[in-house]
């Protein structure tokens, strides 16, 4: 199994301030084919289920604020908020969809400084 | 729209068996793999493994190979995740979600108590 690792497990930032989250994979996700690396960020929030943030490492979803930004390829990956905002508190997770089992990471936790 | 819709709340006991239903709309129901992912109390996800209804192909993450059945119902659209007996371990969330991982369902919250 590709094994997910995330960096920090929380973190908490000022309203306004800049969030990066790593993720680093055991094996690299690229498909040579495309060039893309099969990499999910999400957002959960207590009582719901994770929300596509951003896919291949680095298309942010439709609706998603373009504070949210996804950066990376093969096996190093980096959520960046630019500008935290109080709405933005949540567990945050990457997981590949390179190869079964699809795996995440342990999960980052943002809150506010 | 798509939609993925799973079953209630169930409160069991050990060693009895369980089935959870994710029902689903608004798309080809056999065109797309559909996944379920456990997230424990308080604890991250975990991918358990995906079927494709189009010919019931199934993967199992290897953690929960032998442990649950993932099956569908083509006529009706719907996915389901299965124990023939459950421990007070399998206590948790399950999601099922659509192969792009972009529709999820609300979730299904299983307790298992004696």
């Amino acid at each position: 199994d590709i094994v997910m690792t995330q960096s920090p497990d929380s973190l908490a930032v000022s309203l306004g301030e800049r969030a990066t989250i790593n993720c680093k994979s055991s094996q690299s996700v690229l498909y040579s084919s495309n060039s893309k690396s099969y990499l999910i960020w999400y957002q959960q929030k207590p009582g719901h289920p994770p929300k596509m943030l951003i896919n291949r490492a680095s298309t942010r979803e439709s609706g998603v604020p373009d504070r949210f930004s996804g950066s990376g390829s093969g096996t190093n990956f980096t959520l960046t908020i630019s500008s935290l905002q109080a709405e933005d508190v949540a567990l945050y997770y990457c997981q590949q969809y390179y190869d079964i089992p699809y795996t995440f990471g342990q999960g980052t936790k943002v809150e506010i400084k | 729209e798509v939609q993925l819709v799973q079953s209630g709340a169930e409160v069991k006991k050990p060693g009895e068996s369980l089935k959870i239903s994710c029902k689903t709309s608004g798309y080809i129901f056999t065109n797309y793999w559909i996944g379920w992912v456990r997230q424990m109390p308080g604890k991250g996800l975990e991918w358990m493994g995906l079927i494709y209804p189009g010919d019931s192909d199934t993967r199992y993450s290897p953690s929960f190979q032998g442990q649950v059945t993932i099956s569908v119902d083509k006529s009706i659209s719907t996915a389901y995740l299965q124990w023939s007996s459950l421990r007070a371990s399998d206590s948790a969330m399950y999601y099922c979600a659509k192969q792009d991982l972009r529709a999820w369902g609300q979730g299904t919250l299983v307790t298992v108590s004696s």
